[in-house]
């Protein structure tokens, strides 16, 4: 079993929709939770870390965290095509110092 | 208001050299990591250190791959010998000093490396 895991994708959304992006993680005594944007070719870029359970807004983004369900997830409203990224889950494992453990990665298109 | 810069980013070598690549953190930061991107795959947690110590090194390889955060200077993640397997995309983050383990990373731009 891998420690996160996403789908793939690609998830394909039209303008102006929500997208949904999820992510499950292994390590039940994980405590921090992150949000990484990469374009092709390019660095990741944060985007939203959450510890709580519940929702976490900034704008257009919200992350859910639930703990008890090990899952964790992002979603986007109002999607634009500046949005077609891949989004990368991170999670901070137990006793993991600062280490980030990465899902693969969901590839978002978003069509006009 | 600089943020994590790495050189080179795009590096070529031959079978056998050696690669180095470097990282500058941000200002103000003390935490550096080094992540590897191979293609069409997720980031790999390789190293984690602070200035003059490596905290936690259980994603490095065992052979010919170092790491140091020297007092002066910055941190350089060292490939010796390399090998077709180590093209990849290597990056570095920073975090802030902190209580530790929910530090937020930020990354640099990234080093391409490719092995011929």
């Amino acid at each position: 079993q891998k420690e996160v895991e996403q789908n793939s994708g690609p998830l394909s959304v039209p303008e102006g929709a929500i997208a949904s992006l999820n992510c499950t993680y292994s390590d039940r005594g994980s405590q921090s939770f992150f949000w990484y944007r990469q374009y092709s070719g390019k660095s990741p870029e944060l985007i939203m870390f959450i510890y709580s359970n519940g929702d976490k807004e900034d704008g257009r983004f919200t992350a859910q965290l639930n703990k008890a369900s090990q899952y964790v997830s992002l979603l986007i409203r109002d999607s634009q095509p500046s949005d077609s990224a891949t989004y990368l889950c991170a999670v901070n494992p137990t006793g993991g110092y600062n280490k980030l453990i990465f899902g693969a990665g969901t590839r978002l298109a978003v069509h006009p | 208001n600089a943020g994590v810069m790495q050189n080179p980013r795009h590096l070529v070598r031959r079978r056998g050299q050696e690669a180095r690549l470097r990282c500058s953190p941000m200002k103000g930061h003390s935490h550096v990591y080094w992540y590897r991107q191979l293609p069409e795959e997720g980031l790999k947690f390789m190293v984690y250190l602070q200035k003059e110590n490596i905290i936690d090194e259980s994603g490095m390889p065992k052979e010919r791959f170092s790491a140091e955060f020297p007092k002066e200077g910055p941190s350089i993640l060292r490939i010796q010998q390399v090998v077709r397997g180590d093209s990849a995309a290597y990056f570095c983050a920073s975090s802030p000093p902190g209580t530790g383990g929910t530090d937020t990373q930020y990354f640099g731009p990234g080093t391409r490396l490719t092995v011929l």
